[in-house]
């Protein structure tokens, strides 16, 4: 059975930088399986954050790229999100997400149950 | 990126059959079959329903089916029932290689 836990600070301050980690079991990390963050603030919708391959193949939601790095550790079946300068707009609760990926197939299929982290001083 | 244009609120009754739209561009929905449809309950993580426009996942029952025409995408939910109550979002794959999902639309049932 897949399972995705992210975790990290719940409080981050403002300008600082927000750093989480997912850890994934039962799911290969090859074979068209790639790793994204989504956010959601409170009350709003979902937003992408990024997704990566374990190659290191990197894609990012342009309105964040300056500020987001996701990065990969096949060997420890982790992937991890760093947000710099982060302002109060970047409190929402964050999911690591699969998202498959293949030639007839893309989508997003198991979720963590999300981790909600607060901008605030 | 814009994000996908879905209504706001939508609402049925017990029964009944509703269809929640999803509006974006050449560049996304247009573009590919890559259309995916997520149902979340309040305070519970997002769940796929429907993926590659109208492909059901193991385990989600076929009240609920997925088309495209052109730019807009559909969700229909058949024979509405009280656990349908929740958020729902579409997602798509878009010509520059990011994600985007639409603006969510609410489910009530009456």
């Amino acid at each position: 059975q897949v399972q995705l836990q992210e975790s990290g600070p719940g409080l981050v301050k403002p300008s600082e930088t927000l750093s989480l980690t997912c850890n994934v079991s039962g799911s290969s990390f090859y074979s068209g399986n790639y790793w994204a963050w989504i956010r959601q603030p409170p009350g709003r919708g979902l937003d992408w954050i990024a997704t990566i391959y374990h190659s290191g193949t990197t894609y990012y939601n342009p309105s964040l790229k300056s500020r987001a790095t996701i990065s990969i550790d096949t060997p420890k079946s982790q992937f991890s999100l760093r947000l710099t300068s982060v302002t109060a707009a970047d409190t929402a609760v964050y999911y690591c997400v699969r998202e498959r990926y293949f030639d007839d197939e893309r989508n997003f299929d198991y979720w963590g149950q999300g981790i909600l982290v607060t901008v605030s001083s | 990126q814009s994000a996908l244009t879905q209504p706001a609120s939508v609402s049925g009754s017990p029964g009944q059959s509703i269809t929640i739209s999803c509006t974006g561009s050449s560049s996304d929905i247009g573009a590919y079959n890559y259309v995916s449809w997520y149902q979340q309950h309040p305070g519970k993580a997002p769940k796929l329903l429907i993926h590659d426009v109208s492909d059901r996942p193991s385990g989600i029952s076929n009240r609920f089916s997925g088309s495209k025409s052109g730019n807009t995408a559909s969700l229909t939910i058949s024979g509405l029932q009280a656990e349908d109550e929740a958020d729902y979002y579409c997602s798509s794959y878009t010509r520059s290689r990011t994600r985007v999902f639409g603006t969510g639309t609410k489910v009530t049932v009456l």
